[in-house]
């Protein structure tokens, strides 16, 4: 079964940091495309960031670069997102999806259940 | 504000039709393909069209994508209580470099 776990949410002050993972399963890891999506409260989806097969490419959206970074470790078949100098607004549960193949951001299938990011005082 | 725009909501009685809009730009739908994913709350995300119009194994046929130009559209017939959730358009947005999600539509089983 194709599958992907998150781990690594949790209550965290404004300003603090937290590296969320990602273990995946079920599929050639190696060879395919992740993303990083969070829902916020009251909010709809939106896409964090993404990163290539081989970690040669990476995207971020417009509110968190220069504040998270993606990356993967090929060999753990596990994707990480380090989220530093965290605010309010990064509050959400925090997915992890697969793409429908390498570079190609074309649709994401299957999500993980999410891990909830708390950023609080 | 999104870059694909959705309707807030749309509803329909059991058995009727409801159809979702998704507008955006000739740098994401123009020129790239679109996905629709179902979201209950406290639930993952289910892609439920991709390409524009296909449907992954497990959906059924009521669920049906089109696209035209800078639009695209979900359709569900046979509407039942289960269909009651959120619903997303996505795609690449060459120029951004970076997927972006439509604000979501609820739909409604009156």
């Amino acid at each position: 079964e194709v599958q992907v776990v998150e781990s690594g949410g949790g209550l965290v002050q404004p300003g603090g940091s937290l590296r969320l993972s990602c273990a995946a399963s079920g599929f050639t890891f190696a060879t395919y495309s992740m993303s990083w999506v969070r829902l916020a409260p009251g909010k709809g989806l939106e896409w964090v960031s993404g990163i290539s097969a081989n970690a040669g490419s990476t995207y971020y959206a417009g509110s968190v670069k220069g504040r998270f970074t993606i990356s993967r470790d090929n060999s753990k078949n596990t994707l990480y997102l380090q989220m530093d100098s965290l605010r309010v607004d990064d509050t959400a549960v925090y997915y992890c999806a697969k793409d429908k193949c390498d570079n190609c951001y074309g649709w994401f299938d299957p999500w993980g259940q999410g891990t909830l990011v708390t950023v609080s005082s | 504000q999104s870059v694909l725009t959705q309707p807030p909501s749309v509803s329909a009685a059991p058995g009727q039709k409801v159809t979702i809009s998704c507008s955006g730009s000739s740098s994401n739908i123009g020129k790239n393909y679109v996905s629709w994913l179902q979201q209950f709350p406290g639930t993952a995300p289910k892609l439920v069209i991709h390409d524009a119009y296909k449907r992954p194994s497990g959906i059924p046929d009521r669920f049906s994508g089109s696209k035209s130009g800078t639009s695209a559209t979900l359709v569900i017939t046979g509407l039942q209580t289960g269909d009651e959730a959120d619903y997303y358009c996505g795609t690449w947005d060459s120029t951004l470099s970076a997927y972006v999600f439509g604000s979501g539509t609820k739909v409604t089983v009156l």
